[in-house]
């Protein structure tokens, strides 16, 4: 099956810098979602993106779904400690039954040096 | 407190035997979906169901059997025939109809040696 292709792999940063990171696919996606995880954890759903453009904000983090409808990318501002995480980028396709299973990028490790 | 509940949290098993990890929500979702994690990977897609008895292969179903007779739950075995099982293994639900966002279980670690 398909993976996302997610970049960066992972970044170092310092503390109160702004972080940027983005998913691009070869083909179509209904909705695109940006999940973090924590060591250990399951996924934890940050924002969930619905229209082609759309520009979507969740307190320091801000995302768009690209007008093809095939990228997305995530922002996050004036980074803190507890941003420390694996982020995904997952995209969806609607079937005529419903929603399938969701398409993952490999995720950007987010490291902050403080 | 409504949420996904999956357990164990670890589970050990030794080669050949098959072994069912549990999922369970109070959420009232439709759809339920199983999902495998290798270190440094995304998630890849085992299996879903969208609706009570009825069920769909995902992007790596072989190895694998899954059951949904009740709404709450969607049990997945893996079974011997899996050639890696040893895995981190993650559930998650959504109500069909409206935002499709699907949220997820704290996942099972299965370790097989």
């Amino acid at each position: 099956g398909q993976q996302l292709n997610q970049s960066p792999q992972s970044m170092f940063i310092q503390e109160g810098e702004d972080v940027s990171m983005n998913c691009t696919s070869s083909s179509i996606f209904n909705t695109w979602l940006w999940y973090k995880q924590d060591p250990g954890e399951g996924p934890v759903l940050l924002i969930a993106l619905y229209k082609a453009g759309e520009l979507t904000s969740n307190g320091r983090l801000t995302a768009q779904f690209g007008i093809t409808r095939k990228d997305s990318f995530l922002n996050i501002s004036a980074s803190i400690p507890s941003d420390v995480g694996i982020y995904f980028c997952a995209g969806l396709r609607y079937s005529g039954g419903g929603a399938d299973g969701l398409t993952f990028g490999k995720g950007t490790h987010l490291i902050i040096q403080p | 407190d409504g949420g996904i509940t999956q357990s164990p949290k670890y589970l050990f098993r030794k080669e050949g035997q098959n072994v069912t990890l549990s999922c369970e929500q109070n959420l009232n979702h439709d759809a339920m979906y199983w999902y495998r994690q290798d270190p440094g990977q995304g998630l890849r897609l085992i299996y879903y169901s969208q609706i009570v008895n009825d069920f769909q292969k995902g992007d790596i179903a072989e190895g694998y059997s899954v059951s949904r007779e009740k709404k709450e739950s969607f049990p997945l075995t893996v079974t011997s025939a899996q050639k890696n099982p040893t895995a981190f293994y993650l559930c998650a639900s959504t109500q069909t109809g409206g935002a499709y966002e699907q949220y997820f279980g704290p996942g099972t670690r299965l370790t097989v040696t």
